[in-house]
């Protein structure tokens, strides 16, 4: 079955630039979603089809994707965006998640 | 405003049953494709099953095939995950979830409910 490898966590500096990966076989030719999660809250999608933004994500938050690797990046990150990050494929008959990355804003 | 919220959870028994419920607001449920999904305590989300918006296609993890069964009344708006011969590792949150396209199989989540704590335990 189709695995999608994160970095468990990712620390970055309020106003600093977070990358968060999503490693996968080929990841370059899937599409790619992307969730944020905080504690006791429901997920929120934050980037759809690789690097489009749903309304109301601020443009701080952006996605790329190509060969093995997809890319999520927060941009001037603030306290706020601290949680638990999840990307997301189609493979095959089965929806699969990443093991997900905590940013911590330290 | 769209509104997913799930019921049904609760202790059970490993081998047995329990029934999910997710009852959907707010928007023409018929007309989406809806996906369950768990997440054990402190730990990452797992696809559960998907089926198509009226019915006709479903589809499983494979840890679950066999032993869940999605289904989906449209006159009442509401989704079901019935499962049997739960297990240990099934204990999780369940969370139902929309397709953001509508009729596709397979997209993005744009809303998903709260959830409903499943355990497994004697």
């Amino acid at each position: 079955s189709y695995v999608l490898t994160q970095p468990p966590s990712v620390s970055v500096a309020p106003g600093k630039t977070a990358r968060i990966t999503c490693g996968g076989n080929n990841i370059g030719i899937k599409s790619v979603h992307w969730y944020q999660q905080k504690p006791g809250q429901a997920p929120v999608l934050v980037i759809y089809y690789d690097s489009d933004r749903p309304s109301g994500i601020p443009e701080r938050f952006s996605g790329s994707n190509s060969g093995n690797t997809a890319t999520l990046t927060i941009s001037r990150v603030e306290a706020g965006d601290e949680a638990d990050y999840y990307c997301q494929v189609w493979d095959s008959i089965s929806m699969v998640f990443g093991g997900g990355t905590k940013l911590t804003v330290l | 405003q769209v509104q997913l919220v799930e019921s049904g959870g609760g202790v059970v028994q490993p081998g047995r049953s329990l029934r999910l419920s997710c009852a959907a607001s707010g928007f023409t449920f018929s007309s989406y494709t809806m996906h369950w999904v768990r997440q054990a305590p402190g730990k990452g989300l797992e696809w559960v099953a998907l089926i198509s918006y009226d019915g006709s296609n479903k589809y499983y993890e494979d840890s679950v095939k066999g032993r869940f069964t999605i289904s989906r009344d449209n006159s009442k708006n509401t989704l079901y995950l019935q499962m049997h011969s739960l297990r240990g590792d099934d204990t999780a949150v369940y969370s139902c979830a929309r397709v953001g396209e509508g009729q596709q199989l397979v997209s993005y989540f744009d809303y998903w409910g709260l959830g409903t704590l499943v355990t497994v335990s004697s």
